[in-house]
């Protein structure tokens, strides 16, 4: 069984500042980690994925993530936000079912919000 | 362009009037899926298919069918929606089953039934 639990549901920054968006994962193998990004009224688009090599990810604008698992944790971070980043944020992990599927699990969604 | 493509975009209908939403990738994907949005939920799964003629159950399939008669369609069909099917859908294809390949979303099915 797997699961994937995102800490926040709404993360508020400012411009220029920091952004760090948690994802806990609980899976019986080793699995593959995804960060999506859905921008209003799109779909969503994969930012980054951690597939059992380096364990910090680099990704699409400015994103990285970096899998531990001693923590089982696959946090999302950006140095500094932009407008352009405020979106909602999904932590996916994928990874054998008891069927061999690989059925992916979604997060509940974190909600980047960016001030001026 | 690589992409999947889903119609229509917005849908508004009654309850218990059949409806059929569409769902093609061009990127000769094996596997295919249904997702529903709903806030604070995240997505859910509703249907995926591993290949051709080949489908199965995700986590919430009640009211919902799917087919696979060609590789790159996969159509989610509501034969008597519900008030409680309104919600946003999202098709998404992957290349194969591995738990590598990243999901390709369409740009989601708004669904409103009345």
């Amino acid at each position: 069984a797997q699961s994937v639990t995102q800490l926040d549901s709404h993360v508020s920054v400012s411009e220029g500042t920091p952004v760090l968006l948690r994802c806990n994962y609980s899976s019986s193998y080793s699995p593959s980690l995804f960060w999506y990004v859905q921008h209003p009224n799109k779909g969503l688009q994969l930012l980054l994925k951690y597939t059992s090599a380096a364990t910090l990810v680099k990704g699409i604008n400015g994103f990285e993530a970096e899998f531990k698992k001693s923590e089982t944790s696959f946090h999302l971070t950006k140095p500094s936000a932009h407008m352009s980043d405020a979106a909602e944020y999904f932590c996916v992990v994928s990874g054998p079912s008891p069927g061999g599927s690989y059925i992916p699990t979604f997060g509940r969604g974190t909600s980047l919000i960016v001030h001026p | 362009e690589a992409q999947v493509t889903q119609n229509p975009r917005y849908l508004i209908t009654v309850t218990g009037k059949k409806l059929t939403v569409t769902c093609s990738q061009n990127m000769n994907h094996e596997y295919m899926s249904w997702y529903r949005q709903d806030p604070g939920l995240g997505l859910r799964q509703i249907y995926y298919s591993m290949n051709v003629e080949v489908t199965d159950k995700g986590d919430v399939p009640e009211g919902y069918k799917v087919s696979r008669k060609e590789k790159r369609n996969f159509p989610l069909i509501l034969e008597s929606p519900s008030p409680n099917q309104t919600s946003l859908y999202f098709c998404a294809s992957r290349a194969s089953l591995s738990s590598y390949n990243e999901q390709f979303f369409g740009p989601g099915t708004r669904l409103t039934v009345l």
